[in-house]
C-alpha cells in the first residue's frame, strides 16, 4: 500500500513564528502535492513538484513555498505564519503521468494564535 | 478553469438505505477520483475511474466521460460510511495530474 505521513497531526504557533509541514512518501513517486482544505472553500491547490528540486506553484501559493530536496520528501514552509494560515494541510503524491492515481496523507492541522 | 459541482451537497440516511452521489464536470478529463474523508480529516481513495464502471464491496461508481457526469453508489449503507465524500478531476491538456476538487457530498448515516 501507498503510504504517505505528514510529520504533525496538530500544530499550534505563533503569528510571525517560521513553520515547516513535513511530507515523506514511500512508493518513488515523482508528484508531490500540498493542499489546504478549509470549510466552504474545499480543496485548494498551493504548491506541488513533479521532480526533485522542481516546484510548480498552484491556485494560492501566497504565503507560502516549498522544498523537495529528495524524491520522498516535500516540504511546505510559512515564512512567517499569519492567522488566515490557520487550516487543514493536505499532502499528496502520485505517480508520472496524467492518468496518475492520487494518494493523500492523513492531515496537518495547523493553528495560527 | 475546470469546474466541479457535486450534489446533493448534505445527504443523511438511515443505516441500510441506499444513495447515489453524483459528480458533474465542465470540461473533457483523464483522471477522475472518488475519496471519502473520515471524521478524522484523512483523504481515503475510492475509485479511480476516468470511464466505465467500477464495483467495490457495497460501493460502485460509474463515470460517463462523454456526458461529463460520474456517480458514485453506496448501497446498505452503515454508520462508518459517514464523512465528506469528493470527486476530483483532472483536464486532458495542460493540467498534468494536478486534480480541481468539487465541494464535496456530507453524508451522517443514523442509525
Amino acid at each position: 500500500d501507498v503510504k504517505v505521513t505528514q510529520s504533525s497531526r496538530y500544530l499550534v504557533k505563533r503569528t510571525g513564528e517560521k513553520v515547516f509541514l513535513e511530507c515523506v512518501q514511500d512508493m518513488d513517486h515523482e508528484n508531490m502535492f500540498w493542499y489546504r482544505q478549509d470549510p466552504g472553500l474545499g480543496l485548494r491547490l498551493i504548491y506541488f513538484s513533479y521532480d526533485v528540486k522542481m516546484k510548480e506553484k498552484g491556485d494560492i501559493p501566497e504565503g507560502y513555498s516549498v522544498s523537495r530536496e529528495k524524491k520522498e520528501r516535500f516540504s511546505l514552509i510559512l515564512e512567517s505564519a499569519s492567522t488566515n494560515q490557520t487550516s487543514m494541510y493536505l499532502c499528496a503524491s502520485s505517480s508520472n503521468s496524467n492518468t496518475g492515481e492520487l494518494f493523500f496523507g492523513e492531515g496537518s492541522r495547523l493553528t495560527v494564535l | 478553469g475546470i469546474q466541479v459541482e457535486q450534489s446533493p451537497p448534505d445527504l443523511i440516511l438511515q443505516e441500510g438505505a441506499n444513495s447515489t452521489l453524483r459528480c458533474n464536470f465542465s470540461d473533457s478529463v483523464n483522471n477522475l477520483q472518488w475519496f471519502h474523508q473520515n471524521p478524522w480529516g484523512q483523504l481515503i481513495n475510492l475509485f479511480y475511474i476516468p470511464s466505465g464502471t467500477k464495483q467495490n464491496g457495497r460501493l460502485s461508481a460509474t463515470t460517463v466521460a462523454t456526458e461529463r457526469y460520474s456517480l458514485l453508489y453506496i448501497s446498505s449503507s452503515q454508520t462508518t460510511d459517514s464523512g465528506v465524500y469528493f470527486c476530483a478531476v483532472s483536464i486532458l491538456t495542460g493540467g498534468g495530474n494536478k486534480l480541481t476538487f468539487g465541494t464535496g457530498t456530507q453524508l451522517k448515516v443514523e442509525l
